[in-house]
């Protein structure tokens, strides 16, 4: 079965460090994975999504993503991590079929530090 | 373009108490999508449509149950709440049946005491 694993709960970060938050996953056929990032009190926005193609997505907010088959993973990068980054990251993968479900894992909490 | 919207907000209610949450989006999307968010766990769907008069069960869909009169809404009931049930709900919507971008509504907070 389709599964999801965020393996940092919380993470720390000053204020213009760079920043890795980490998505495993497990699926048996090419994976649609997405990122989703949620302030406090709000809903989920899309910032990033991997279909096919190039394996380094770019995507909002000066995020991206690598997706490494070989290690069933897609993590998330930012060089320089802002204040206004502090909230909760989930990453996704689609379920399959066609019902357009995902899968989330547990999601990550970013703290960022002054 | 509201995108999509979540009533109510924020709810109290008593357990043994039964309620609607409603979700409307406006960007004539096919499939809908209701998700509970508890800490620690995630989003976990609970049941979703793809289309008009569909509706079919996702992971936890016990205690809760659903309907899509119509494509733009698509609504959660609770016939019996029950303490679990207290959580954030979200419902999201997308255009097509592979995998696609969920938009998501801003979430309704239920407390069953």
């Amino acid at each position: 079965a389709q599964s999801v694993t965020q393996p940092d709960i919380h993470i720390t970060v000053s204020e213009g460090a760079s920043l890795e938050l980490r998505c495993n996953y497990s699926y048996g056929a090419t994976p649609y994975l997405f990122w989703y990032v949620q302030s406090p009190g709000q809903g989920l926005q899309l910032l990033l999504k991997y279909f096919s193609g190039d394996t380094l997505v770019q995507g909002i907010k000066g995020f991206e993503a690598e997706f490494k088959r070989s290690q069933s993973s897609f993590n998330l990068r930012k060089p320089s991590v802002h204040w206004s980054d502090a909230a909760e990251y989930f990453c996704a993968v689609g379920a399959g079929g066609n019902t357009g479900k995902l899968i989330f894992g547990q999601g990550t909490t970013l703290q960022v530090k002054p | 373009n509201a995108g999509v919207t979540q009533t109510p907000k924020f709810r109290v209610l008593k357990t043994g108490q039964s309620m609607t949450l409603l979700c409307a989006q406006d960007m004539n999307h096919e499939y809908m999508y209701w998700y509970r968010q508890d800490p620690g766990m995630g989003l976990r769907l609970i049941h979703y449509s793809v289309g008009e008069g569909t509706t079919a069960k996702g992971e936890v869909p016990d205690g809760y149950n659903v309907s899509r009169l119509k494509k733009q809404n698509f609504l959660l009931g609770l016939e019996s709440a029950a303490p679990s049930q207290t959580s954030v709900y979200f419902c999201a919507s997308s255009y097509s049946q592979g995998p696609d971008t969920q938009y998501f509504g801003p979430g309704t907070r239920l407390t069953v005491l």
